[in-house]
């Protein structure tokens, strides 16, 4: 069975520039999430969704981060403008939405910002 | 939900059994212990979850102190490829998918 699968697995940018990172999620998942890492901050939640709808985005660092769950096989978190500071590895994650569930998550989208 | 405390580093040798400490004091009754690994450059792994009682499966073993303030994570045994940032969480049993917030784990270097 296929993971979570994520792309791109990295991106290399310019300052300004939109940043689109895409997931899709395990097959039957109904809660998805991004996290975004970096070695200042450690592993952070920027939003989850349940059934396609976004539960928490207090996450989200301002509005130039968005997210969006068009469906339940795909979505998408983008950047715009991008910063240097967006510089990190975005993983998605997926589970059942359940007490007892586990995460799986992807490989990442590394991002660098120039 | 509750903190968590861990050792910033622990090393182990191979074939031997890699015994992870976690405090969570503060922990609530309806509060589960869940253990991840992050193996360098990939996405965090689950291993294990536990609420009172201690659990087994083919990857760890739980064990969960009677007054549930600690627990420990034990890989019987440790393998070159078990080297990873282990991740101790408590998070409350609700009835929808709550997040996972991440320590800074315990880095666990598995030594030939």
């Amino acid at each position: 069975d296929a993971g979570v699968i994520q792309s791109p697995r990295h991106e290399v940018t310019e300052m300004g520039q939109e940043v689109t990172l895409r997931c899709k999620p395990i097959s039957g998942h109904n809660s998805l999430f991004w996290y975004r890492q970096t070695m200042m901050r450690g592993l952070e939640l920027l939003i989850y969704f349940n059934n396609n709808v976004p539960i928490d985005d207090s996450g989200m660092p301002e509005d130039r981060f968005s997210a969006k769950m068009p469906n339940a096989s795909f979505s998408t978190l983008k950047i715009q403008p991008s910063e240097p500071r967006d510089s990190a590895v975005y993983f998605c994650a997926s589970s059942f939405i359940s007490t007892y569930n586990e995460q799986f998550f992807g490989p990442g989208t590394r991002l660098t910002v120039l | 939900d509750a903190k968590t405390t861990q050792p910033t580093s622990m090393d182990c040798a191979e074939g031997r059994a890699a015994n992870l400490p976690c405090n969570h004091s503060t922990i609530s009754g309806n509060e589960y212990v869940y253990w991840y690994r992050q193996i360098h450059s990939q996405g965090p792994q689950y291993i294990i979850h536990g609420l009172k009682n201690n659990e087994t499966n083919e990857m760890a073993s739980l064990i969960i102190t009677e007054d549930r303030k600690s627990s420990t994570l034990i890989l019987p045994h440790a393998t070159l490829r078990d080297t990873a940032v282990y991740y101790c969480i408590v998070r409350v049993a609700s009835g929808s998918a709550r997040q996972l917030t991440f320590g800074s784990g315990t880095q666990l270097t598995v030594l030939p």
